[in-house]
């Protein structure tokens, strides 16, 4: 049983376009939300994270909208660039004791040139 | 240094082999995860390790066995793997000492294991 969905699962978007990736949750316990970037062959890299005392939260390009009564948590990338293209996995976590990250199934964003 | 680094790239074994996995670490954080990734998955948790000592095993077969020599160091021994077990293994630290930055997990770059 998947904790967080994401959708889509994939999307193109033009060079300079938005990319829009959405995740959802049930578990009210959740109270920390990173964002990974994984290329093909590598590793996740954190990109950004969120805590639920803010509402959004920008670095550079990425910003996180947080709505917490909705249960729900977005990445939009700004001014999308060819070097953007990855796979992109939202995450959600418990307190300070949790080790767990429950991971969102994925988006693969391609920016076309 | 801010890298988790992770030995070998790629890993080809057969059913009957011994090998092992190699992860190290030198940003003075106390937890070390092993995670197992498919292809256009997400990373699936094996184990961790909190402090050196085994915090969390995810119901991993016994063909997998971790060990945490100390804090920076994090191996997996593998033994009669199947091919199914064939995956990207990722290595992941985090400070482990609680507060709002202790859940941030980094990642190395992951071995790539064929199992044949």
């Amino acid at each position: 049983q998947q904790q967080v969905k994401q959708s889509p699962q994939s999307l193109i978007v033009q060079k300079g376009g938005i990319s829009i990736i959405n995740c959802a949750y049930e578990n009210t316990a959740f109270d920390y939300f990173p964002w990974y970037q994984q290329f093909p062959g590598k590793g996740p890299a954190l990109l950004i994270a969120i805590r639920p005392d803010v509402s959004e939260k920008k670095e550079g390009r990425f910003t996180i909208s947080f709505n917490k009564s909705a249960k729900q948590f977005s990445l939009h990338i700004m001014d999308s660039q060819p070097g953007d293209s990855a796979t992109y996995f939202c995450a959600a976590s418990r307190g300070p004791n949790d080790y767990k990250l429950s991971f969102g199934a994925g988006t693969t964003v391609t920016v076309r040139a | 240094d801010t890298e988790v680094t992770q030995t070998p790239k790629h890993l080809v074994m057969g059913m009957t082999n011994k090998k092992s996995l190699k992860c190290e670490q030198h940003m003075g954080h106390r937890a070390m995860y092993w995670y197992k990734q498919k292809a256009k998955k997400p990373p699936e948790l094996m184990f961790v390790y909190s402090y050196e000592k085994l915090s969390i095993n995810e119901s991993v077969p016994s063909r997998f066995s971790p060990e945490c020599p100390n804090s920076s160091l994090l191996n997996l021994h593998l033994h009669a793997l199947q091919p199914e077990d064939s995956a990207l293994y990722l290595c992941a630290s985090s400070r482990g000492t609680g507060g709002i930055s202790y859940n941030e997990q980094f990642f190395g770059p992951g071995t790539r294991l064929t199992v044949l």
